[in-house]
Formats: C-alpha cells, structure tokens, sequence
C-alpha cells in the first residue's frame, strides 16, 4: 500500500515562499501509470486541487495559482514537491499531497497523505 | 472556473439511508468520484468512476449518476459515517481537478 508524507514549515510569512515536500513510500514515483498532486483546504472550507506532476516533469497547474506555483519531482528521494511563492493569509491551509490514479478521461485521487497545516502569518 | 453543487447539509437517523447529490453540467459527459473527509482526517475515496467502489469500502456505499446529477448513498448509516462527503470530476477541457462544495452528513 503506497503512503504519502507531507513535510515542510508549518508558518510562512507574507510575501515569502511555501516549500512543501510529499515523501512517497511503499511505491515508486517513476512507476508510471500515476500522477502526483497537491489540493489545499483553507480551514472550514472546501477542497482545492492545486496542480499535478508526471515523475517525467510533466506538469499542469490550477489557474487560480499558475502564476505562483511549482511543482517538481526527485526521483532519486521518491518525492514531489511544491513552491507557492509570494504567499498571504489566503494561502493558510491544510495542504495534501495524493496520488492521481489515472481513470482517463477522468482522473480521482486514490491515496492520500495525512495532511500539514501551514499558516501564513508574521 | 468549473462548480460542482452540493448541499451543505443532510441529516439521517441511524439505520436508515443518507443520500447526497451532486450536479453539474460536466457530470452527464465525465466520471464522478466520491471522498469522505471525517473531523481531523485526510480525505479518503469511497467511490469512484461513478459507481465503482475501492477495496475495503462497505457494499452499503453506493455512487450513481443521471444526467447532470450524481448520487452519492450511504445505506444502513451508522455514527462513524458522520463526516464531509465531496464529489470530484476532471473537467478535460481544461485539464483541471474540480471538487465539488462539500456537504456535512449528520447522524442524528
């Protein structure tokens, strides 16, 4: 059973960069047939899915943060990461880092990690 | 961007059967997926593909779907199925992960 686990600082100031690292275990980054996401959850609120990442560095981001965000993949470490950068109160969340089982045409999230919180805040 | 309704709330005695709905204009031409999130926890997926259910998930989960609304129903509902329920769809448009808004099931 493949496990994820997020990793990274729990408080960002503002205007600083959220750096976020999802540590896969008991599976492969480079197993192909997979894609790697992060979905955030601001608190008391709904799912948002961030962007994904191919183990090859293929990459597609959710609009709403394409301007600010990075992902990138270490597969010598088995991990994915993520960068938002220029970060404000609004970016406060629980952040997740889940598979993506790829059900073309309609991909789900099929494993999730626990989950960090980051707050933004000085 | 794309938005999948929910109702933020449905109540149920226990025993009997929760049903949450999901619509939107994409679910009639795509897969919805069901996740259940209970206080505290990460998300997990319950249904998927429509109808499909993951290993270790109860029979009495069902996913089904007509036209533009998908159902999410929990049969013979117990206490540990309070939680968050979201549905989820792959807008392939624009290659885009949408979650529905998320709806609050209470076992009175």
């Amino acid at each position: 059973q493949v496990q994820l686990q997020e990793s990274g600082p729990g408080l960002v100031k503002p205007s600083e960069t959220l750096s976020l690292t999802c540590t896969i275990s008991g599976g492969s980054i480079d197993s192909g047939g997979y894609y790697w996401s992060w979905i955030r959850q601001r608190p008391g609120k709904g799912l948002e899915w961030i962007g994904y990442i191919y183990y090859s560095g293929i990459t597609f981001y959710n609009p709403s943060v394409k301007s600010r965000v990075t992902l990138s993949a270490d597969t010598s470490k088995n991990q994915f990461s993520l960068k938002l950068t220029s970060v404000t109160a609004a970016d406060t969340a629980v952040y997740y880092c889940a598979r993506v089982e790829d059900g073309a045409p309609s991909y789900y999230f099929d494993q999730w990690g626990l989950g960090t919180l980051v707050t933004v805040s000085s | 961007s794309y938005v999948l309704t929910q109702p933020p709330s449905v109540s149920v005695a226990p025993g009997q059967t929760a049903r949450v709905t999901c619509w939107g204009d994409i679910i009639e031409t795509t897969s919805v997926h069901w996740y259940q999130q209970r206080p505290g926890q990460a998300p997990v997926l319950v249904v998927y593909s429509d109808s499909d259910r993951p290993s270790g998930i109860p029979e009495r989960v069902s996913g089904s779907k007509s036209g533009n609304t998908a159902t999410l129903a929990i049969s013979r509902v117990e206490a540990g199925d309070e939680a968050d329920y979201y549905c989820q769809v792959w807008d392939d448009n624009s290659d885009l992960g949408v979650f529905g808004t998320g709806t609050k099931v209470t076992v009175l």
